[in-house]
């Protein structure tokens, strides 16, 4: 079966724009999990889409935001870029809650802000 | 809040060692923890996934453990090979929380 599908691969934006990522998860999984991962900071969860409804938040401000459509593919967005957004943003895809079943990322979108 | 450690960030070994990579963390109260690996510049590949209500889980020359009690897993890795070198990264899912927390990871170089 495919697996967790992230595009773009790779992407350089300029301070001040906007960025929309994509997932694809796994069929049938509705939770859809998003990541930052930093040389410094490791990986830190930014948002959990389960059914369309954001489940759960980490700490990020609130340029970093999401979506998730009925098909549960999901979007995340990023306003106003700054350097610091450089990193490589992953998405996960889980059966159900609890990550019961574990999870499964996607290869990941590498994000250079310049 | 959940915290969760690795040490050593880095490990190198020659090729045939059996080898634990060692991961704690500060709150018992886990759904699961999952092992993961990571190739330089690539995703996280799932190893294994092991239940809060398990102790052990095996996968080929994988094996990891959890002590819950004791806020430890290690994942116990036979027979190494060059292939074998990547970074491991173990997480866990806390509470009611759908999240994983995650170490900072272990770099392991296999040296043929």
């Amino acid at each position: 079966k495919a697996g967790v599908t992230q595009t773009p691969r790779y992407l350089i934006k300029t301070r001040g724009q906007q960025v929309t990522l994509s997932c694809s998860p796994i069929s049938g999984h509705r939770s859809v999990s998003w990541y930052q991962q930093t040389p410094g900071q490791g990986l830190q969860f930014l948002f959990e889409y389960f059914s369309e409804t954001q489940r759960n938040k980490g700490n990020f401000p609130g340029r970093f935001s999401g979506r998730q459509f009925s098909n549960s593919r999901s979007e995340m967005n990023v306003s106003t870029l700054e350097l610091g957004d450089s990193a490589l943003y992953l998405c996960a895809s889980s059966l159900g809650g609890q990550g019961v079943y574990g999870y499964t990322f996607g290869s990941g979108t590498r994000l250079t802000v310049v | 809040k959940q915290e969760v450690t690795q040490i050593p960030a880095a490990l190198s070994v020659p090729e045939g060692e059996n080898l634990v990579l060692n991961c704690s963390f500060t709150d018992s109260a886990i759904y699961n923890l999952q092992w993961f690996r990571q190739d330089p510049g690539k995703g996280l590949t799932s190893l294994l996934l092991i239940q809060s209500s398990q102790r052990e889980q095996t996968s080929g020359r994988l094996n990891a453990s959890l002590d819950k009690s004791s806020g430890r897993s290690t994942l116990y890795i036979a027979a190494s090979q060059p292939g074998d070198s990547a970074t491991y990264l173990c997480a866990v899912v806390t509470g009611a929380n759908s999240k994983l927390t995650f170490g900072k990871g272990i770099t392991l170089s296999v040296r043929p």
